[in-house]
């Protein structure tokens, strides 16, 4: 079946770093979304990226549509205690109402 | 606009019982997916509904069943409830499978599940 490698799978950085985690598949995905997931809450979409190659930005949030279609990465800049949550990257195919999610990064902020 | 909503938030159930989850979508959206959270296993997809049909299923075993109802609400039931089900239960809506591509999931707060 369909796998999603996530890494790093935790991160420790200083407030006002730049954060940069990725996904890598080893099958091919049409979609490729971002989710935050605070304590307690579900995955919330931060970003969705549709086209190979596609670079999209939401605020200090920027995300990219690997051109192979196996891969994607999303970058925070000058990160703030507010980003701490586990980060999901997701796949999905063209008509699916479903996704298969990478395990997740865990992004802790020190102030 | 009220979200996704998951009921009930917490539940504790001993060891072969069952269970049922309840999940009221967004307003308009017809897609329901469900997926089980769990320490080890991360999200993995249970099964996706849309205007009351069953479209993809997840590899769970056959305790694991739901149905989707006229008003888009959805139900999930574990039978046979086993410790290893102890996971948070969320489910997902989106206006229709075509359209998760534009609009993702907008996921509920979950189901905690504790089997004891």
């Amino acid at each position: 079946g369909q796998q999603l490698n996530q890494s790093p799978q935790s991160m420790f950085i200083q407030e006002g770093e730049d954060v940069s985690m990725n996904c890598t598949s080893s099958s091919i995905f049409n979609t490729w979304l971002w989710y935050k997931q605070d304590p307690g809450e579900g995955p919330v979409l931060l970003i969705a990226l549709y086209k190979a190659g596609e670079l999209t930005s939401n605020g200090r949030l920027t995300a990219q549509f690997g051109i192979t279609r196996k891969d994607s990465f999303l970058n925070i800049s000058a990160s703030i205690p507010s980003d701490v949550g586990i980060y999901f990257c997701a796949g999905s195919d063209t008509n699916a109402g479903k996704s298969t999610f990478g395990d997740g990064t865990t992004l802790t902020v020190k102030p | 606009k009220a979200g996704v909503t998951q009921t009930p938030r917490y539940l504790i159930k001993t060891r072969g019982q069952q269970v049922t989850l309840s999940c009221s979508p967004i307003s308009g959206h017809r897609s329901v997916s469900w997926y089980q959270q769990t320490p080890g296993q991360g999200l993995q997809f249970l099964f996706e509904y849309f205007s009351e049909t069953q479209r993809n299923k997840g590899n769970f075993p056959g305790r694991f069943s739901g149905r989707q109802f006229s008003n888009s609400r959805s139900e999930m039931n574990v039978s046979t409830l086993e410790l290893g089900d102890s996971a948070l239960y969320l489910c997902a809506s989106s206006p229709d499978p075509n359209r998760v591509l534009s609009y993702g999931y907008t996921f509920g707060s979950g189901t905690r599940l504790t089997i004891v």
